[in-house]
């Protein structure tokens, strides 16, 4: 059984810039989460995409937004980048919304 | 929104011995989990457990839902065990989805 997969492991961008990020989900599971982990602190929560519906949001502006697929595999598209924005994304996928999430190793992005 | 609290923020221990992590959340929770980070950043699960208790090897953790706590053991602390630890809670109903607390920093000395 294959787990979460996240795509790619690092990246670099310039502030103003977009950026997009995938994730794999785990076979069988179709609601995929996504969080923003500044360093030094906690996960926080960014959405949820529940067989392709968004089934909630936390406190990120509209420039953050998703997408879940048909295969339930996931993007996160961030435009109008600002330094803030550097962090680790993790995505989590779970059999079903409310049940256990597994995460991915992550993507690290740098915004100068 | 739901408030998660941890304590202690950091701990130091030798390898051998014992330790007690805590979280309190703030209003009632159907979704509580414990993580190990790595020093790679990935989230390792160690338990689900909205509430009763649970063992998996030298770690075990009891959430008792009444009175809005959970407390991860670990026994036999190995060097392997130093990480950050977070606590991770979802509200029946609400918006976000897994709210995590500031988590534990543990450091496992030889």
């Amino acid at each position: 059984e294959t787990g979460v997969t996240q795509s790619p492991t690092h990246l670099i961008k310039t502030r103003g810039q977009q950026v997009t990020l995938r994730c794999s989900s785990q076979s069988g599971h179709n609601t995929v989460s996504w969080y923003q982990q500044a360093l030094g602190q906690g996960p926080q929560f960014i959405f949820q995409y529940y067989r392709e519906e968004e089934n909630g949001r936390g406190n990120f502006p509209p420039r953050f937004s998703g997408l879940q697929f048909p295969n339930y595999s996931s993007e996160l598209n961030v435009n109008a980048l600002e330094l803030d924005d550097s962090a680790l994304y993790l995505c989590a996928s779970s059999l079903d919304y409310g049940y256990e999430q597994y995460f991915g190793p992550g993507t690290r992005l740098t915004v100068t | 929104g739901i408030q998660v609290e941890q304590s202690p923020p950091d701990l130091i221990l030798q390898e051998g011995a014992n330790s007690t992590l805590r979280c309190n959340f703030s209003d009632s929770v159907n979704n509580l989990q414990w993580f190990h980070q790595n020093p790679w950043g990935q989230l390792i699960n160690l338990f689900y457990i909205p509430s009763g208790t649970k063992q998996n090897g030298r770690l075990s953790a009891t959430t008792v839902a009444t009175e809005r706590y959970s407390l991860l053991y670990i026994s036999s602390s190995q060097t392997t065990d130093s990480g950050v630890y977070f606590c991770a809670v979802e509200r029946l109903g609400g918006s976000e989805k897994l709210v995590f607390g500031k988590g534990t920093k543990l450091t496992v000395n030889p």
